[in-house]
């Protein structure tokens, strides 16, 4: 079965700051999402990456996929408090809306003043 | 875009009883719908894939009896907690598939007494 691991758990930035977060799964990607969630709220989607090689950005946010489609990242550059909550991916196994995503287990993002 | 409504968005229920929760695409027409559970600080995790006439789908682990699912047309699928636990409070979040993408509820956060 498809397994994505997260990195890191939680990680903790002053405003302002840039950081990444990591996704890696042990299959090929066919599909790889990237979401936003609030504990207790809907997941906020971000973006999707379906390309080896392929890079989105939105506002302050980029995501990219390796060649491999094994690996993605997703970039925040000067972040801000409104970037705070848990960060997840999620891949799709037949790139395909009719197929259930596996998701990572979230990174939770802190951002200080 | 595509808009996938959950209600309610909170429930509170007594030990014992049963809760229905609803998952609807308001825009298009989902032939399948997913129904993911989320315990604190956890991924989500897949429970069930609800398919429009037919049968529900269930994930390992997860018992049909308890969870019972109602896909009975193209844009609505319940899913109704039955004999519910404290250890049943969780937050339940449903998604629906538009071409590639995959679209998620606001989420229903239960919590039983």
């Amino acid at each position: 079965s498809q397994e994505l691991e997260q990195s890191p758990q939680s990680l903790i930035v002053q405003e302002g700051k840039n950081l990444t977060i990591n996704c890696t799964s042990s299959k090929t990607l066919y599909g790889l999402y990237w979401y936003k969630q609030k504990y207790g709220e809907g997941l906020i989607f971000l973006m999707m990456l379906q390309k080896g090689g392929e890079e989105k950005s939105h506002e302050k946010i980029t995501a990219k996929l390796d060649e491999k489609k094994q690996q993605s990242s997703l970039h925040i550059t000067a972040s801000q408090p409104s970037h705070a909550g848990i960060y997840l991916c999620g891949a799709d196994t037949w790139n395909s809306g009719n197929t259930p995503l596996v998701f990572g287990k979230g990174t939770r993002l802190s951002v200080i003043a | 875009g595509a808009v996938v409504s959950q209600h309610p968005s909170w429930v509170i229920c007594k030990s014992g009883t049963s809760v229905k929760i609803e998952c609807r695409s308001l825009d298009f027409q989902a032939t399948t719908m997913f129904w993911y559970r989320q315990f604190p600080k956890q991924s989500l995790m897949l429970m069930a894939t609800s398919n429009e006439g037919s049968k529900a789908t269930y994930e390992q682990g997860v018992e049909k009896d308890k969870f019972l699912i109602n896909h009975a047309s193209l844009t609505l699928s319940t899913l109704t907690v039955t004999s519910a636990h404290p250890e049943d409070s969780s937050f339940y979040i449903c998604s629906a598939g538009l071409g590639e993408k995959l679209f998620f509820g606001s989420g229903t956060q239960l919590s039983v007494l």
